[in-house]
């Protein structure tokens, strides 16, 4: 099989704070991670693609100082919300794909809400 | 660069109708092909997917869906849908060549009625 986790599959946190969300491939390894982010009935956006060992790639108006990405390990990369605020309230999925194959993986998925 | 289209918002059928759901999309190049399926309060779910070969695929629960390439169109099918079927549908795209990230369709919602 090809699983993949996310920690925490919820969390709330205060205005300012910040938030560390963990994205493991627990039985494959992965150059590659993906991360996504879901509004409320709306689709799932791509903010950056996370590579083991190199700077993250970020999509076109994501905050790169906002969210900082860390692929330390091939089985785990983390996205941490800097100083987050209530806009930043949203669904955050990762997925990871082995290596040169097509498919996708994706994780349960961590909802985070800013208060 | 790429971009999915899905044309219906919202799907209302009853139970055992018939279910086509469109997809298409803009890419110059050679695509995979995906449907996934994000029940409520769930995670996304493959429901399944086209890289090449046979144009026609099936999937998990008794859904298909045909790639027209000339159409750039990959719709999903299913022949009689259930209360169950009740959910999220989103179709999606990434380059040929793995590893690359996808691209979603804004979704469709599939309500079934008893």
């Amino acid at each position: 099989g090809a699983v993949v986790s996310q920690h925490p599959s919820w969390v709330i946190c205060k205005s300012g704070t910040s938030v560390k969300i963990e994205c493991r491939s627990l039985d494959f390894q992965a150059t590659t991670m993906f991360w996504y982010r879901q509004f409320p009935k709306q689709s799932l956006m791509l903010m950056a693609t996370s590579n083991e060992g190199s700077k993250a790639t970020y999509e076109q108006g994501v905050e790169k100082d906002k969210f900082l990405i860390n692929h330390a390990s091939l089985t785990l990369s983390t996205l941490t919300v800097t100083s987050a605020h209530p806009e930043d309230s949203s669904f955050y999925i990762c997925s990871a794909g082995k290596p040169a194959a097509y498919e996708q993986y994706f994780g349960p998925g961590t909802r985070l809400t800013v208060t | 660069a790429q971009s999915v289209s899905q044309h219906n918002h919202h799907v209302i059928l009853s139970e055992a109708a018939s279910l086509e759901l469109g997809c298409n999309y803009s890419y110059g190049g050679t695509v995979n092909l995906f449907w996934y399926v994000q029940y409520p309060g769930q995670h996304l779910q493959l429901l399944l997917k086209y890289f090449s070969g046979d144009p026609l695929v099936k999937g998990i629960k008794g859904f298909e869906a045909e790639f027209i390439k000339s159409k750039f169109s990959f719709n999903l099918r299913k022949p009689s849908v259930q209360w169950s079927d009740t959910a999220e549908y989103f179709c999606a795209v990434n380059a040929l060549g793995g590893n690359t990230p996808l691209v979603f369709g804004k979704g469709t919602r599939l309500s079934v009625i008893a």
